[in-house]
């Protein structure tokens, strides 16, 4: 595996699920991002970790929780969502905050 | 806040041509970074270019160019002679200390290239 791989590629879950979407980088990077990407909107940082520390919160509901165990692996932690959730969530790396930035394929998410 | 603006939502060229993306943002700081980005159908964010705000060069990346005008904050990609594998949404992005090194991004620009 090289790059970013992020897992689901889709993912449909109710209002009442839990559920979680994983990020993975290959690339020795030490900060990895969480952007949501909805319809006609432009794309929305949700969280930053350098080095595995949250240096990042974009005013993110609590129904969205991070977590990032390693450089390599971020995750993001799904609860009690809404139907406004639903959209792309796509994962970066970069060598450090500020430098060129990497992204996964996404997680194409459906809230019903 | 920064903000990063594109203006034209949808262009189409034809191919072998050459087009221009344009992307304006609005900052008051003097150090910050500039990206386009490519996002194909398959959906895989590619980075296409980037430019530092300090230096005046414009960069280049192959068929792929900017006019980077930092006193008019306007930060223009240009495609020449453009291939049907260039069909993509195209996002222009700006990022600095302030946003925390994250990328602040314009709607985008979807990127037609016909035979």
């Amino acid at each position: 595996e090289t790059g970013v791989t992020q897992t689901p590629r889709h993912l449909v879950m109710g209002m009442t699920n839990k559920k979680s979407l994983k990020c993975e980088q290959h690339l020795g990077h030490n900060a990895m991002y969480w952007y949501k990407q909805s319809a006609k909107k432009p794309l929305e940082l949700m969280f930053v970790y350098n080095f595995k520390e949250q240096t990042e919160n974009n005013s993110v509901p609590s129904r969205f929780s991070p977590e990032c165990p390693n450089s390599s692996h971020l995750f993001l932690h799904l609860h009690t969502l809404q139907p406004e959730d639903s959209a792309l969530y796509l994962c970066a790396s970069s060598q450090a905050t500020g430098g060129e930035q990497y992204f996964g394929p996404g997680t194409r998410l459906t809230v019903t | 806040a920064q903000t990063v603006t594109q203006s034209q939502p949808e262009m189409s060229v034809q191919e072998a041509e050459t087009v221009t993306l344009s992307c304006t943002y609005d900052t008051s700081e003097n150090n910050y970074y500039l990206f386009w980005y490519k996002q194909p159908p398959s959906r895989q964010m590619i980075l296409v270019i980037r430019q530092e705000a300090y230096k005046q060069q414009n960069a280049t990346e192959n068929r792929f160019s900017v006019n980077f005008q930092k006193a008019a904050k306007s930060f223009s990609l240009k495609i020449s002679d453009s291939q049907l594998g260039d069909t993509a949404m195209y996002f222009c992005a700006f990022m600095n200390s302030n946003s925390g090194y994250a990328l602040n991004f314009g709607k985008g620009t979807s990127l037609l290239v016909t035979p």
